[in-house]
Formats: structure tokens, sequence, C-alpha cells
């Protein structure tokens, strides 16, 4: 079946302009997370939701940034005001909730984003 | 809050020699336990977990990792690499109750002819 989906592949944009990174996630996955991966700072959380709890936005790096997802399936990050260290690829991933936790995450191929 | 340490940055190694990628954490509650694998230009693949019951875990691809709660230790082991073992590998845990992943800096390792 189809994995974890994400676009665009790349983005390269100015300082100072808006971005907005879709994900679609694994059909019936009902948890989805959004990471950055760059060389300075390595793999970090951004913001996790599930199911139709508030979503845990502990890793958000500043109110620049933001996440929603909407009918429990698809999720766009957005970056206001984009600033040369937002440069990174921006991952996302889905899994199906255990009770307990500790589901398998399955990532997508992430967005290459720019900011020049 | 949860820490995760990757003692080596990059590992070289021989192929068909054995392989140990070393991953310590901090956390002051239980924790579940991740290794993740990056093959070049590609997505982040999970090699295997800990969640309960035995320490040694077996994942795919002929690993296996060891949980020693005492050390706070994980460590990532191979017997005999493969050329296309070559990746950068992820040590992570998370919170029970929750998928939030806390990642280690990554180990690059570099199986050599």
């Amino acid at each position: 079946g189809a994995g974890v989906s994400q676009s665009p592949s790349n983005k390269v944009t100015e300082k100072g302009k808006d971005v907005e990174l879709r994900c679609d996630p694994i059909s019936g996955h009902t948890a989805l997370y959004w990471y950055r991966q760059s060389l300075g700072q390595g793999l970090e959380f951004l913001i996790y939701f599930q199911g139709n709890s508030a979503p845990d936005k502990s890793g958000l790096p500043s109110d620049r940034f933001s996440a929603e997802r909407t009918g429990g399936s698809v999720s766009t990050l957005t970056i206001q005001r984009t600033q040369q260290e937002d440069s990174a690829v921006y991952l996302c991933a889905s899994s199906l909730v255990l009770a307990g936790g500790g589901g398998e995450q399955f990532f997508g191929p992430g967005t290459r984003l720019t900011v020049l | 809050a949860q820490s995760v340490t990757q003692l080596d940055s990059q590992v070289p190694v021989f192929e068909e020699a054995p392989v140990e990628l070393r991953c310590n954490y901090s956390s002051s509650v239980s924790v579940y336990l991740f290794w993740y694998v990056q093959y070049p230009n590609q997505g982040l693949q999970l090699l295997l977990k800990y969640l309960s019951g035995s320490t040694l875990v077996k994942g795919i691809n002929g690993f296996e990792a060891e949980f020693n709660k005492s050390q706070t230790s994980f460590h990532l082991r191979k017997p005999s690499v493969h050329i296309s073992d070559t990746a950068e590998y992820f040590c992570a845990v998370s919170r029970l109750n929750t998928g939030k992943l806390i990642f280690g800096q990554g180990t690059t390792l570099q199986v050599k002819p």
C-alpha cells in the first residue's frame, strides 16, 4: 500500500516568505508527527497529533511555526516569515496508536526547505 | 525530560566484521527504545524496538540490540556487516503513552570493502 507522502519534495523560498508543507499519512493511521532534520540540530520533534486530542506542540521552535490536521488525515505545517535557520528537511511520520504507545512510525521522504 | 546520546558520530568498519553502535539515554521515567536507519537518499526506517520483555531484541537485516536498564544503554550490534549496511543510524526514545520520539545525533556506519 501507499506510504507516507509529502509535498513538495523541495522548496526554495526567500527570507520573510511564508511556506506550507503537506503530509499525507498512511490511511488508517491516527497519529501523525512532524520532525525536522538539520545538520546542526540533528532530528528534532516538532508536533504530534493523535486522533481528536489536542496536539502536542512542545517541539515547535517559535510562534512562526504552526500545523493543522484536517479531518484526521492530511496535515499542513506552516512556517511564517521564514528565516535562514529554518532551512532543513521536514519529515512527517504516521503510526497506529497502540495501547501504551510504542507503535512503529512510518516516515515520509521529507521536504527539503531552503531559505535564501 | 529525555535525552539520547550516541557516543560515536562515525564508525568505519570492514565488510564482514562485527560492529556495535552505542546508545545511552537519560530519563526519569520508563521509556521505549528504538533504532532507526536512514540509507543514502532514503527515508527513515525502523530497525528494531524495545517495549518490554526480553532485553535482547532482534530486528531486520540481522541487527540486534540489548536493553540494559542499569547502564541506561541500548547498543546496536551486527555480527557481520555488508557494504549495503552503510547508512546513518539513529537511536531514539519515547515515553510510555506518547509517540513523540527523541532522537540521538546519529551514527554514520561506513562499511569498507
